[in-house]
C-alpha cells in the first residue's frame, strides 16, 4: 500500500460528460502529480501541484484541469469527454519537489461509452 | 520530444536466476532516474532511484546501474522470484522538471 488513495476506482460515463477524479496523497506529502496511462500512449505526465499551487504542466489537454486544496488532496476534472479519454488515471505524491520518489495510487479506470 | 525507452518488451527468466532489465534515455538533461514495478490492476510501485551523480545503487535484491556516457540504465534483480512477475518501467526527470517521463515497459515473466 503506497498510502496514496484514489477514488473512484472505476468510472463509466458517456461522451460529452464531465467527471472529477479525487486523490489523497500520502500523509506529509506536499506534491501531487497526475498521470494518464493508455495502451497507445503509455504513462504520460499531466500536471503537478505543490502545496496548493500549480508547479508544472505536461501533456494535459485544455479540457482537463486540476486543483490542490488546502488539505492537500487533489482533484482532476475532465470535461467534454471523448472516446479517446478512456484510460487509467494515476495520482502520485512526493514529500517535496526535486529528487523525490513519487508514490502512486492504484488509479481510476475511466471508460467512455 | 525526447523520451525514455526500453530495449525489450518481454523478458522471460527462470525462477532463481538473476534478471536484467535495460533502459535507454535520450534527454541529456535527465538527472534523476527511477524504476517502477507495475502489477496487474495496481499503480506503479517504487523500486529504487538513482541520481546522475552516482553510477550504482543497491537495494534489497535490486541494483540499478547508470551509464551516463551511453545514456543507459539497468535494473538487476537477484534470485528472481514468482512475485517479481510484473511490468517494469524506467522513468526519468531532469532540467528542473519533476514530471516523470516513462519508458514503454518490460514485462518480466518468471518460469518455474
Amino acid at each position: 500500500d503506497s498510502g496514496v488513495t484514489q477514488t473512484p476506482k472505476h468510472l463509466i460515463t458517456a461522451t460529452g460528460q464531465r467527471v472529477t477524479l479525487r486523490c489523497s496523497p500520502r500523509s506529509g506529502d506536499l506534491s501531487v502529480y497526475w498521470y494518464q496511462q493508455s495502451l497507445d500512449q503509455g504513462l504520460q505526465f499531466l500536471i503537478q501541484y505543490y502545496n496548493g499551487e500549480e508547479r508544472a504542466k505536461g501533456n494535459i489537454l485544455e479540457r482537463f484541469s486540476a486543483q490542490q486544496f488546502p488539505d492537500l488532496h487533489s482533484e482532476l476534472n475532465l470535461s467534454s469527454l471523448e472516446l479517446g479519454d478512456s484510460a487509467l488515471y494515476f495520482c502520485a505524491s512526493s514529500r517535496e519537489t526535486g529528487y523525490q520518489p513519487q508514490h502512486f495510487g492504484d488509479g481510476t479506470r475511466l471508460s467512455i461509452l | 520530444g525526447e523520451s525514455v525507452g526500453l530495449h525489450l518488451p518481454t523478458l522471460s527468466v527462470q525462477e532463481g536466476d538473476n534478471s536484467i532489465i535495460n533502459c535507454a534515455y535520450s534527454n541529456s538533461a535527465s538527472d534523476y532516474f527511477i524504476w517502477y514495478k507495475q502489477e496487474s490492476g495496481k499503480g506503479p510501485q517504487f523500486i529504487i532511484d538513482i541520481r546522475s551523480n552516482m553510477d550504482k545503487r543497491q537495494g534489497q535484491r535490486v541494483t540499478v546501474l547508470l551509464n551516463k556516457t551511453v545514456k543507459h540504465l539497468s535494473l538487476q534483480i537477484a534470485a528472481t522470484q514468482p512475485g517479481d512477475s510484473a511490468v517494469y518501467f524506467c522513468a526519468e526527470s531532469g532540467g528542473g522538471a519533476d514530471g516523470l517521463t516513462f519508458g514503454k515497459g518490460t514485462h518480466l515473466i518468471i518460469q518455474p
